[in-house]
C-alpha cells in the first residue's frame, strides 16, 4: 500500500511565523501535490511537482512556496503565516498515469493565531 | 467558473437504504477523468472509484457505482446497502486531458442513520 505521511497532524503558529510542513511518500511517485481543504471550497491545490525541483503553481499560490529536493519528499513553506492560512493542508501523490488516482496523508491541521 | 459542482451538502440515509450523490462536471476537453473519495471524521482521503470520459461501461467497485450521463455532464456516486461506517464527506473530482491537476467539488456529507 502507498504511504504518504504528513510529519504533522496539528500545528500553532504565531502570525509572521515561518511554517514548514513535511510529507513523504514511500512509492516512488513522480508526482506530489499540496491541496488546502476548507468547508464549504472543497480542496484547492496550492502547489504541486511532477519531478525533483521541479514545481507548478496551482490554483491559491499567494503566500507559500515549495520545495522537492528528494524525490520522495515534498515541502510546503508559509513565509510568513498569517490567520487565513489557518486550513487543513493535505500532501498528495500519484504515478502520474492518467487515470491514476491521488494518495493522501492524513492532513495537517494548521492553527495560525 | 467552478468545473465540479455538488449541489447536496448534506444528506441523511436509512442504513441498508441506497444513497445518490450529485455531480456535475464542466468541461471542454473531450478526455477526462471522474474521481470518487469518501473522507471520514478521522481526516483521510480514500479513493472510491474512477470513471474515464471514453469508457463504455459505468464503473462498479463493490457497493459504489458511477451513475456516468456524458451529456449530462453528471458522474452522480451511487452506494448501495448503506452501512453506519459509510458516514463521511463524499468528493467527487476531475482531471482533464493530460493535466496534473485534480479539480474537487465543494463536497457532501452523508450520515447514516441506525
Amino acid at each position: 500500500d502507498v504511504k504518504v505521511t504528513q510529519s504533522s497532524r496539528y500545528l500553532v503558529k504565531r502570525t509572521g511565523e515561518k511554517v514548514f510542513l513535511e510529507c513523504v511518500q514511500d512509492m516512488d511517485h513522480e508526482n506530489m501535490f499540496w491541496y488546502r481543504q476548507d468547508p464549504g471550497l472543497g480542496l484547492r491545490l496550492i502547489y504541486f511537482s511532477y519531478d525533483v525541483k521541479m514545481k507548478e503553481k496551482g490554483d491559491i499560490p499567494e503566500g507559500y512556496s515549495v520545495s522537492r529536493e528528494k524525490k520522495e519528499r515534498f515541502s510546503l513553506i508559509l513565509e510568513s503565516a498569517s490567520t487565513n492560512q489557518t486550513s487543513m493542508y493535505l500532501c498528495a501523490s500519484e504515478t502520474g498515469d492518467n487515470n491514476s488516482p491521488l494518495h493522501f496523508g492524513n492532513g495537517t491541521r494548521l492553527t495560525v493565531t | 467558473a467552478q468545473k465540479i459542482t455538488q449541489t447536496q451538502p448534506g444528506m441523511f440515509v436509512q442504513e441498508k437504504e441506497a444513497v445518490t450523490l450529485d455531480c456535475t462536471y464542466d468541461t471542454s476537453d473531450p478526455s477526462y477523468g471522474l474521481f470518487w473519495y469518501k473522507q471520514p471524521s478521522s481526516g483521510e482521503m480514500i479513493f472510491l472509484i474512477y470513471q474515464g470520459s471514453y469508457d463504455q461501461q459505468n464503473a462498479t467497485e463493490g457497493r459504489y457505482s458511477l451513475n456516468f450521463q456524458k451529456a449530462r455532464k453528471s458522474a452522480n456516486l451511487v452506494i448501495s446497502a448503506s452501512q453506519l461506517g459509510d458516514s463521511a464527506m463524499y468528493f467527487c473530482a476531475m482531471r482533464e486531458g493530460q493535466g496534473y491537476k485534480l479539480s474537487f467539488g465543494a463536497g457532501t456529507t452523508v450520515t447514516v442513520r441506525a
